[in-house]
């Protein structure tokens, strides 16, 4: 069955620090990763298509990297308003799956 | 405005049926392939199935298939789920979400809660 893991779970990092979360396919899927974030209480929002492609009015402290079973989502200084899950999926073929998700908050 | 609004949710006991519909607006319906994605009370997001502009092609999680049927009215402009044998683990917010052309989910619904309890 195909999988899309996801680590850490959760995290806790302060203002201004640089916070990695790891998305790994257990088969090669290209670039055909998207990266998104769901704020407490809100629907998810498509933040990083093709492994690395900002979406429109994301700000440039999110990127994202990787291809074929091994992505990275980084932002460059964590701010406030990134708490947030932050889930991986592949979407190109399926099943379309996310990953687990990533729970950051602000230490 | 770019708009899915789902509905239908509701209380519904173990082994019973629920149709969820999606009306699209804003945006040409009938050029997007669509999906349903669902989210279990403090769970992560769960792919659910998903239909091809013209209904030719059609997949689902393998947890779905076999009870959950997808279907859409383009000149509606209406997205279905159509779900039966309901069990506990199916309690979920269950979202309508686009895929964007090239296949990433660029549109998501508010979602629409179907509770499964005696």
């Amino acid at each position: 069955d195909f999988q899309m893991t996801q680590s850490p779970s959760s995290l806790s990092a302060s203002v201004g620090d640089r916070v990695t979360i790891t998305c790994r396919a257990s088969q090669d899927i290209s670039k055909y990763l998207a990266w998104y974030q769901q704020k407490p209480g809100k629907v998810p929002k498509l933040l990083i298509s093709a492994a690395s492609t900002l979406q429109s009015g994301v700000p440039s402290r999110f990127s994202g990297s990787g291809s074929g079973t091994d992505f990275t989502l980084t932002i460059s200084s964590l701010q406030p308003e990134d708490v947030a899950t932050y889930s991986c999926q592949r979407y190109l073929e399926a099943p379309k799956t996310f990953g687990g998700g990533t729970k950051v908050d602000i230490k | 405005e770019v708009q899915l609004v789902e509905s239908g949710g509701d209380l519904i006991q173990p082994g019973g049926s629920l149709r969820l519909s999606c009306a699209a607006s804003g945006f040409t319906f009938n050029n997007y392939d669509m999906n349903w994605v669902r989210q279990a009370p403090g769970k992560g997001l769960e792919w659910l199935s998903f239909i091809t502009k013209t209904s030719t092609t059609i997949y689902y999680a393998d947890s779905v298939r076999g009870r959950f049927t997808i279907s859409r009215d383009n000149a509606e402009s209406s997205l279905y789920l159509q779900m039966s044998s309901l069990r506990a683990d199916d309690t979920a917010i269950y979202y309508c979400v686009r895929d964007r052309l090239g296949g990433a989910f660029d549109v998501w619904g508010q979602g629409t809660m179907v509770t499964v309890s005696s």
